[in-house]
């Protein structure tokens, strides 16, 4: 899997868009971006995914670089059940996730 | 469908004990995988299975068990219990071990060791 470095923590308002930064720059070509979010005191789950072009879904965007070396999820509208560790997560083609420490979202009323 | 289930949720052990974590899932996922996460750490893969009768090891094996007889359940069996053993374990399936398939995470087992 490549290496991932995300943000130890950021800060938000709700109802104002989110980006969350992840470099990734030993990505291999056939590897995927995920990410995934844990609430407290629960197991993760999944967010996002994509390879090359940006994604949409009903949770969020990912957009990605053109060179793959970075990408951002992109929460349009905060809220307060939004608050997590988000993580970032290059690989996946061979179906072992590595999570390293995420980005701490802390989002304020 | 109940997802991915764990029993127990809360646990405590004595140091040498052994004792075995439950994982069952109801959408007829062919892999299922065990991680363990530490305080401010992020999860690490302790074992892994692609099918029923398939299982491998991950990052940190030692000290577990796994076998997997039928697709919906995937035990983790620790063999005598360290206090190293403290974490958080959860299980996780997806409809495939191959390609960027959507994992699905049990609430976890708090696990104390003492």
């Amino acid at each position: 899997d490549a290496k991932t470095t995300q943000p130890n923590s950021m800060e938000s308002n709700e109802e104002e868009p989110v980006h969350l930064p992840c470099n990734h720059s030993t990505i291999s070509g056939t590897d995927y971006i995920h990410w995934y979010r844990q609430l407290p005191s629960q197991g993760p789950e999944y967010v996002i995914h994509g390879l090359t072009s940006n994604v949409n879904n009903r949770m969020a965007s990912l957009a990605i670089a053109e060179d793959r070396k970075s990408s951002t999820l992109i929460l349009h509208r905060a809220t307060l059940r939004d608050a997590a560790v988000y993580y970032c997560i290059g690989g996946g083609s061979n179906y072992k996730l590595t999570f390293g420490k995420g980005t701490l979202l802390t989002v304020n009323p | 469908n109940a997802g991915v289930t764990q029993t127990p949720k809360f646990q405590v052990l004595k140091t040498g004990q052994s004792m075995t974590l439950q994982c069952a899932q109801d959408m007829n996922h062919e892999y299922m995988s065990w991680y363990r996460q530490d305080p401010g750490m992020g999860l690490r893969l302790i074992h892994y299975s692609v099918g029923a009768g398939i299982t491998d090891q991950g990052e940190v094996p030692n000290g577990y068990n796994v076998s997997r007889s039928t697709t919906e359940d995937f035990p983790l069996r620790l063999l005598s219990a360290a206090p190293s053993q403290t974490s958080v374990y959860f299980c996780a399936s997806s409809f495939s071990g191959q390609g960027p398939n959507e994992q699905f995470f049990g609430p976890g087992t708090r696990l104390t060791v003492l």
